[in-house]
């Protein structure tokens, strides 16, 4: 199964911020890499698929990038919704493993 | 449109069983793997099971193996996990799951399932 280690676990960021999370993965996934916000009680939402592409109606201060085993999520610049858990998720070759969160809090 | 509905979620006693569904549409489904996802209270995601497009190959978790049998009727577009000898770290939320390629990861809304006496 291939690991996914998200980094850091937690951060804290005012409003206006700019917050980057990162995911490894233990062996190459090319692009096959999605991004997800969750809030409590929802259930966790798409904000970015093949590691880059925005889906729609996501604000695009959201951004991601890399390829192989090395990933970014940016969120240029921190808005109040924006304060949530994000999740890395590799969609190489099942199991479609998961990155451990990262909690965006207020500071 | 992509939609998944999981259903038969529950309140079930510690040795229990409890059968899952995830209805879909917009999507031919015969042609797919299917997925299931949990998320205990508190906790991250944790990847539970896969089935191949035709039900010939399957994938569980080291926690759930033995345990739990996942499914798949495609003449009814629907995805089934049977659960059985469930235990109080089985409660969480349960989502049925899609990746379709160059399209998206599509989730249900998920069904909660607690374990208690």
């Amino acid at each position: 199964d291939i690991q996914m280690t998200q980094s850091p676990s937690s951060v804290s960021a005012s409003v206006g911020d700019r917050v980057t999370i990162t995911c490894r993965a233990s062996q190459g996934i090319s692009s096959w890499l999605a991004w997800y916000q969750q809030k409590p009680g929802k259930a966790p939402k798409l904000l970015i698929y093949a590691a880059s592409s925005l889906q729609s109606g996501v604000p695009s201060r959201f951004s991601g990038s890399g390829s192989g085993t090395d990933f970014t999520l940016t969120i240029s610049s921190l808005q109040p919704e924006d304060f949530a858990t994000y999740y890395c998720q590799q969609a190489n070759s099942s199991p479609l493993t998961f990155g451990g969160g990262t909690k965006v809090e207020i500071k | 449109e992509v939609q998944l509905v999981e259903s038969g979620g529950g309140l079930v006693q510690p040795g229990g069983s409890l059968r899952l569904s995830c209805s879909a549409s917009g999507f031919t489904f015969s042609s797919y793997a299917m997925h299931w996802v949990r998320q205990a209270p508190g906790k991250g995601l944790e990847y539970v099971s896969a089935i191949s497009s035709n039900g010939g190959s399957t994938y569980y978790a080291d926690s759930v193996k033995g345990r739990f049998t996942i499914s798949r009727d495609n003449s009814k577009n629907t995805l089934y996990l049977q659960m059985s000898s469930l235990r109080a770290e089985d409660t969480a939320v349960y989502y049925c799951v899609i990746h379709i390629a160059a399209a998206g990861i599509y989730w249900g809304q998920g069904t909660l399932v607690t374990v208690s006496s």
